[in-house]
């Protein structure tokens, strides 16, 4: 079975500062694809970043990049030089092979700090 | 160009009674899905379709959540004699390709 983990349910980071949220992923399927998505306190879900699990170079969208580690079977999100606007909840999702429904962790919340 | 949109935004209905929830995908995505996110929780699975193929309807929580999609657009969600269990924030999203998945505001629904 397909599993999301985020251990982390909360952070805090200093504006302008570098933060990594953790996400580990559990499957037995060869081709797969990670996501991250933001959700402000606004409700909606903001698509970051995707990563495929054949991609050989990590992901980066502008501040946010995808430190993938396929062996220990990881994702997590880097985003550097922190903004207050990053305040929000920030969840980790993978899609298997064969179906295109997310699997979603359980989510880290980021405060940033002024 | 618009994205996806639900309506209505925020539904209060008592228990036992029937609610319908309605989704606009993005025009040409061919792909649909509906959430559910409890309080405080990750989202979760309910439903899934893909051009005219069967819906992969292996989250629905229960025989009273059902879910059509009419002419490959629009999209219904409904709820039979609802329970306060069903109270959440109900997540419609669409998409073209395997990469991503545009997410509508969502319908918060609450069960009183």
């Amino acid at each position: 079975a397909q599993k999301i983990t985020q251990t982390q349910p909360g952070m805090f980071v200093q504006e302008k500062e570098a933060v990594t949220l953790d996400c580990t992923y559990d499957t037995s399927d060869p081709s797969y694809g990670l996501f991250w998505y933001k959700q402000p306190s606004s409700g909606e879900m903001i698509f970051l970043i995707y990563q495929g699990s054949y991609d050989q170079q990590n992901a980066t969208e502008g501040r946010y990049s995808l430190n993938f580690q396929k062996a220990r079977k990881s994702a997590n999100l880097v985003i550097s030089a922190s903004q207050l606007g990053d305040s929000a909840m920030y969840f980790c999702a993978m899609r298997g092979s064969g179906y295109n429904k997310l699997i979603f962790g359980a989510g880290t919340r980021l405060a940033v700090h002024p | 160009g618009a994205g996806v949109s639900q309506s209505p935004s925020n539904k209060v209905t008592e228990k036992g009674k029937d609610v319908e929830l309605r989704c606009d995908p993005i025009s040409g995505h061919t792909a649909l899905y509906w959430y559910r996110q409890s309080l405080g929780q990750g989202l979760e699975f309910l439903i899934y379709f893909q051009g005219n193929s069967a819906p992969d309807k292996s989250g629905l929580p229960s025989d009273r959540f059902s879910a059509e999609r009419t002419g490959g657009s629009v999209s219904t969600l409904t709820i039979q004699r609802t329970q306060q269990e069903d109270s959440a924030v109900y997540l419609c999203a669409s998409s073209l390709s395997v990469f991503e998945q545009y997410f509508g505001p969502g319908t918060r629904l609450t069960v009183t």
